[in-house]
């Protein structure tokens, strides 16, 4: 069990540019997390995933952002055209939810954004 | 939408010295989870509750899941250095499988 991992650790990008985020999942972990956490503050939920189905989706998550996990296991999330409000750190959390089990999600290192 | 409310916001302690954070909300949650975050780095998992009066400790962390579902407390018995960081409490609501996160409790601890 290698836990969650997140890539790029950190990332500044320039106002108007694409960035993509990687988060791989502890393995056999079916449900894959989006939070967004600014300074200060805790985590805000973004977005889900059950296997490679979207489930649900914050209203912090503007048609600027989108989330993918194409094959249920790492996922991708992307911001278009960056604006400053969007610096923040991106964490992803995994959990595997089954009938009678209690989920438990487990948290990355984290993404952390500065948009300039 | 939920809010939890978490306190305090900030604790200046002795080593040695036991704490106790709380928090509530407005709503009832079905789990209860606290985390540990220290800085430029994810929350970790310290313990988690999935009962209503459930009491669970985790070497000296001790944590309940509030009678009402509306509330937990963490306490820290003898804290050390590397007790320092932000600690948060997180609910998930009812019918939701999300968390919704407290505004965390900053622990400084003086040698």
């Amino acid at each position: 069990d290698t836990g969650v991992s997140q890539n790029p650790r950190h990332k500044i990008t320039k106002r108007g540019q694409n960035v993509t985020f990687r988060c791989d999942p502890i393995s056999e972990h079916n449900r894959l997390y989006w939070y967004r956490q600014t300074l200060g503050q805790g985590p805000e939920f973004l977005t889900y995933f059950q296997n490679e189905a979207q489930l649900e989706k914050s209203r912090l998550l503007s048609d600027r952002f989108s989330a993918e996990r194409p094959k249920g296991s790492f996922s991708t999330l992307e911001i278009q055209r960056t604006e400053q409000g969007d610096s923040a750190m991106y964490l992803c959390a995994s959990s595997l939810a089954r009938r009678l089990t209690r989920e438990t999600q487990y948290f990355g290192p984290g993404t952390r954004l500065l948009v300039l | 939408g939920q809010q939890l409310n978490q306190s305090p916001q900030s604790m200046f302690i002795q080593e040695g010295e036991d704490v106790s954070m709380n928090c509530t909300s407005s709503s009832i949650f079905n789990t209860w989870l606290w985390y540990k975050q220290d800085p430029g780095e994810g929350p970790v998992l310290l313990i988690a509750l999935y009962k209503a009066g459930e009491l669970t400790s985790n070497g000296r962390l001790t944590a309940q899941f509030g009678i009402t579902r509306k509330d937990s407390f963490l306490n820290i018995s003898a804290s050390i250095p590397s007790d320092v960081g932000i600690y948060f409490c997180a609910g998930q609501p009812q019918g939701a499988q999300k968390l919704v996160f407290g505004q965390g409790t900053r622990l400084t601890i003086n040698p």
